[in-house]
């Protein structure tokens, strides 16, 4: 089955500055790579998704990029601002697998202001 | 509002006595799947299910069962919890894989067994 590794597990950004966490999966046929936001205390909420058919996805200060061949993908975060404190989890799959999809472990993102 | 429901929010319970957390989803999706969450772990799927009387093991399946009568009910059934099983548990749903596979979570249930 899949494995989705994630780092780093902890990120301290001062605020303005731009964080990047980055995943890697094994499964050659996982097609769909989203990111989930949790807030403390919430639940998850997706933020931004790609599919392998694109390198990169952009939405205003969230980016994605997916490397196939190497199998990694990662968030980019520009211009971090407190709220943009939270864990982040990535996740894989394949869109036409019943089992759909494998979570990283998670990075909690800590802005400083 | 189109939204992905569980009750109980909280649940303190002593091992062995069985327990049901319920899901429920309103927007007709096909997927339903419960996910454990525990620190360091990340989202762990318990079961999955692709439609109504269509169920299967997740990665952590062991001391779960589940069912889906209907196509909105998706209810995680412990019969008899043990304190391992102490998590913060996820519903979701998904429509089917024609549409992509973006996940609506539940708010969660906080289970303590004891």
């Amino acid at each position: 089955g899949e494995n989705v590794e994630q780092h780093p597990s902890t990120l301290s950004v001062q605020e303005g500055d731009s964080a990047v966490i980055k995943c890697t999966y094994s499964d050659s046929a996982s097609n769909y790579f989203p990111w989930y936001k949790q807030e403390l205390g919430k639940r998850p909420q997706l933020i931004i998704d790609i599919r392998s058919n694109v390198g990169e996805k952009k939405d205003q200060r969230i980016a994605v990029t997916l490397n196939k061949t190497a199998k990694h993908f990662s968030l980019h975060i520009t211009e971090t601002q407190p709220e943009d404190s939270a864990v982040y989890f990535c996740a894989g799959g394949d869109s036409g697998s019943a089992r759909q999809l494998t979570f990283g472990s998670g990075t909690q993102l800590t802005v400083l202001p | 509002e189109a939204q992905v429901t569980q009750n109980p929010r909280y649940l303190i319970t002593v091992t062995g006595k069985k327990l049901t957390v319920t899901c429920s989803q309103n927007m007709n999706h096909e997927y339903m799947s419960w996910y454990r969450q525990d620190p360091g772990l990340g989202l762990r799927q318990i079961y999955y299910s692709m439609n109504v009387e269509v169920t299967d093991k997740g990665d952590v399946p062991e001391g779960y069962k589940v069912s889906r009568k209907e196509k909105r009910n998706f209810p995680l059934i412990l019969e008899s919890p043990s304190p391992n099983q102490t998590s913060l548990y996820f519903c979701a749903s998904s429509q089917n894989r024609d549409y992509g596979d973006t996940q609506y979570f539940g708010p969660g249930t906080r289970l303590t067994v004891l």
